[in-house]
């Protein structure tokens, strides 16, 4: 399958700095980028879709101004965590696909360890 | 809305045992299952998938999954388990496809030798 890369794998923060999460697909170009949250204990919550050149939608009760997701080209996706807090401490996932349609599968990241004291 | 229940958290079994794991989910429509499995620092990686046709779906890895429509359950199964397969296993629903896809709480397989 095709490789997705995140990057940085785990993070710590202090409280009230901003943390950016890269999404890379390696060898294709992801019209479509997916981004999860994973609280302990609890299953992958979508957040986000980010489709390249426009602005993310996002999944209802996610804070879009604390969610920044940029997809400013076809191989980049980034998630910043504006003003983090220790609640915002989570695993963060993203997926991508390389075009639209119920049937394209995406590819996932090895996923953000987001830790905030 | 469309939800995914694996009751189990964590399992063990010894290499070389059958292995099922449990997947229950709800959805209003003609569900579209996955399992992904994810070892340490790896991404989710595609096991198999159900969208139509035959209930009983061949995956990689040996292991294969069985939707039982009647039963809202789409449950994992491998005959012989390798000390590899140890990893976390995700069950998955989607609203069309691959298309919003929601996860369950995953399980944890601890393979003993």
């Amino acid at each position: 399958g095709a490789v997705v890369s995140q990057h940085p794998s785990r993070v710590i923060c202090k409280s009230g700095t901003s943390v950016k999460i890269e999404c890379r697909s390696l060898d294709f170009q992801a019209t479509t980028m997916f981004w999860y949250r994973q609280f302990p204990k609890k299953s992958l919550m979508l957040m986000a879709t980010s489709n390249e050149g426009s602005k993310a939608t996002y999944e209802q009760g996610v804070e879009k101004d604390k969610f920044l997701i940029n997809h400013a080209s076809l191989t980049l996706s980034t998630l910043t965590v504006t003003s983090a807090h220790p609640e915002d401490s989570s695993f963060y996932i993203c997926s991508a696909r390389d075009r639209e349609g119920w049937n394209t599968e995406a590819f996932f990241g090895q996923g953000t360890r987001l830790t905030v004291v | 809305a469309q939800s995914v229940t694996q009751p189990d958290i964590h399992i063990t079994v010894s290499e070389g045992a059958s292995l099922e794991l449990r997947c229950n989910y709800s959805y209003g429509a003609t569900p579209y299952l996955f399992w992904y499995v994810q070892s340490p620092g790896q991404g989710l990686q595609l096991l198999l998938k159900y969208f139509s046709g035959d209930t009983l779906v061949q995956g990689i890895k040996g292991f294969e999954a069985e939707f039982k429509r009647s039963q809202s359950s789409f449950n994992l199964r491998k005959p012989s388990v390798h000390w590899s397969d140890a990893a976390e296993y995700f069950c998955a629903v989607g609203a069309g496809g691959y298309q919003k896809v929601t996860f369950g709480t995953g399980t944890k397989l601890q393979v003993i030798p």
